[in-house]
């Protein structure tokens, strides 16, 4: 089962940023959190991770808070083509399942000209 | 580069028909993944390669559902007396090596998506 909630949809203004909330609230020591994404008829596309600090790259944020129990994935300037849903995913460091993505239904973001 | 790529990009068979769905990993990554996805849900995970052996079979339906990878490169599921609930989109990623304590971005090919009639 995910161990993650996510809203199930947001809207977004094009330009404007996106905020994806992500709670997991049993999230353990050895878990990373990742966001993936997937754009309709397309396979999932990986986003950004992180275990502690918070990260960005080329294409978003992720803030996670000091006690890890939630996050959020940052769109800095949403484009239409950011419409998707994105999958907050928690994922094992190591142990016998850190190969494995377990995802939820995800957050439809639909970003509006 | 070239990515992930999966074949055929749509199946349409009948019930009790026998099937097999083709991927193509990236070139050098010794992981590759199936998962199935349906309507309205996230991908669900069927089973794990790392070179040429299942580490991990444990997201398999059931006896009718079976993948290779006998050179370690391209994998096969195949699908025997398929059933209208097998209908979903079967996708299939690879990454490199998976090593404790660094868990590595999966790569995901567009899927194929299968529909029994």
């Amino acid at each position: 089962d995910a161990k993650t909630t996510q809203p199930t949809s947001m809207d977004c203004a094009e330009g404007r940023a996106a905020n994806l909330p992500c709670n997991h609230s049993t999230i353990s020591g050895n878990e990373y959190v990742y966001w993936y994404r997937q754009i309709h008829s397309q396979g999932p596309q990986y986003i950004i991770h992180g275990l502690k600090n918070n990260e960005t790259n080329e294409m978003a944020s992720l803030i996670i808070t000091e006690d890890r129990k939630s996050s959020t994935l940052i769109l800095p300037h949403a484009t239409l083509r950011d419409t998707a849903v994105y999958y907050c995913i928690v994922r094992e460091t190591s142990g016998g399942s850190n190969y494995k993505l377990t995802f939820g239904k995800g957050t439809l973001l639909t970003v509006n000209p | 580069g070239a990515g992930v790529s999966q074949t055929p990009s749509n199946k349409v068979t009948e019930k009790g028909k026998y099937v097999e769905l083709r991927c193509d990993p990236i070139s050098g990554h010794t992981a590759l993944y199936w998962y199935r996805q349906s309507l309205g849900q996230g991908p669900e995970f069927l089973i794990y390669f790392q070179g040429t052996g299942a580490a991990d079979d444990s997201g398999l339906p059931n006896d009718r559902f079976f993948a290779v990878r006998p050179e370690g490169s391209v994998s096969t599921l195949k699908i025997q007396r398929t059933e209208r609930g097998d209908s979903a989109v079967y996708l299939c990623a690879s990454s490199t090596t998976v090593t404790s304590g660094r868990p590595n971005e999966q790569f995901f090919g567009p899927g194929t998506r299968l529909t029994v009639l």
